[in-house]
């Protein structure tokens, strides 16, 4: 079954540090992969996303994430995080001929100003 | 154009009461989903549906299930709350022939004592 798997539970960075989440998924096979930001109260929104080509995707506010095929990764960076990135976020895969999309754990983050 | 309604916004149950969670959609996306988010935990996939008429389980199936009355609506129903269950339930859309991101609720609380 497909899972995915987020290291860092909870990071705390000052204002203008660089930023990497990582995820790692289990599947052999062809994926769709999503990133999810979860601001206090809200529900969740989507950050990017990956389906095929270029490897390297770019999000909103600045965000991108590299698919590492290889090494079924699909960390999330930002060169200079601000105090309003704080928030939890969220990996997602997507097994291509299968509507199921699978979570992780979430990684919260706190930006301190 | 109200994206993806779900009813109620809270909710408190006493073990072994029932209740149906409300999910529509005007966004005529084929796939729905319901998801339950606890600490810790991330989001988890109780039930999702392709299309009208079919459902398949997700992660946390047990305890639960789902209606897709059509196109627009996904219900999601506890035949016997029990505590375990007290959770954030969000419910979801989205355009999987486009390749479209999930559309969130704005979640349901409940609260089983």
């Amino acid at each position: 079954a497909q899972s995915v798997s987020q290291h860092n539970h909870h990071v705390i960075l000052s204002e203008a540090a660089s930023l990497e989440l990582g995820c790692n998924y289990s599947y052999g096979g062809t994926v769709n992969l999503f990133w999810y930001v979860q601001y206090p109260g809200q529900h969740l929104q989507l950050l990017l996303k990956y389906f095929s080509g270029d490897p390297l995707v770019k999000g909103i506010k600045g965000f991108e994430a590299e698919f590492i095929k290889s090494k079924f990764s699909f960390n999330l960076r930002k060169p200079s995080v601000q105090w309003s990135d704080t928030a939890e976020y969220f990996c997602a895969v997507n097994v291509n001929r299968d509507d199921k999309i699978i979570f992780g754990k979430g990684t919260r983050l706190h930006i301190l100003p | 154009n109200a994206g993806v309604t779900q009813t109620p916004k809270f909710q408190v149950l006493k073990t072994g009461q029932s209740m149906t969670l409300q999910c529509a959609q005007d966004m005529n996306h084929n796939s729905m989903y319901w998801y339950r988010q606890d600490p810790g935990m991330g989001l988890r996939l109780i039930y999702y549906s392709a299309s009208e008429g079919t459902t398949d389980k997700g992660e946390v199936p047990n305890g639960y299930n789902v209606s897709r009355l059509n196109k627009r609506e996904f219900s999601l129903r506890l035949e016997s709350a029990a505590p375990s269950q007290t959770s954030v339930y969000f419910c979801a859309s989205s355009d999987r022939a486009q390749m479209g991101p999930l559309h969130f609720g704005n979640g349901t609380r409940l609260t089983v004592t």
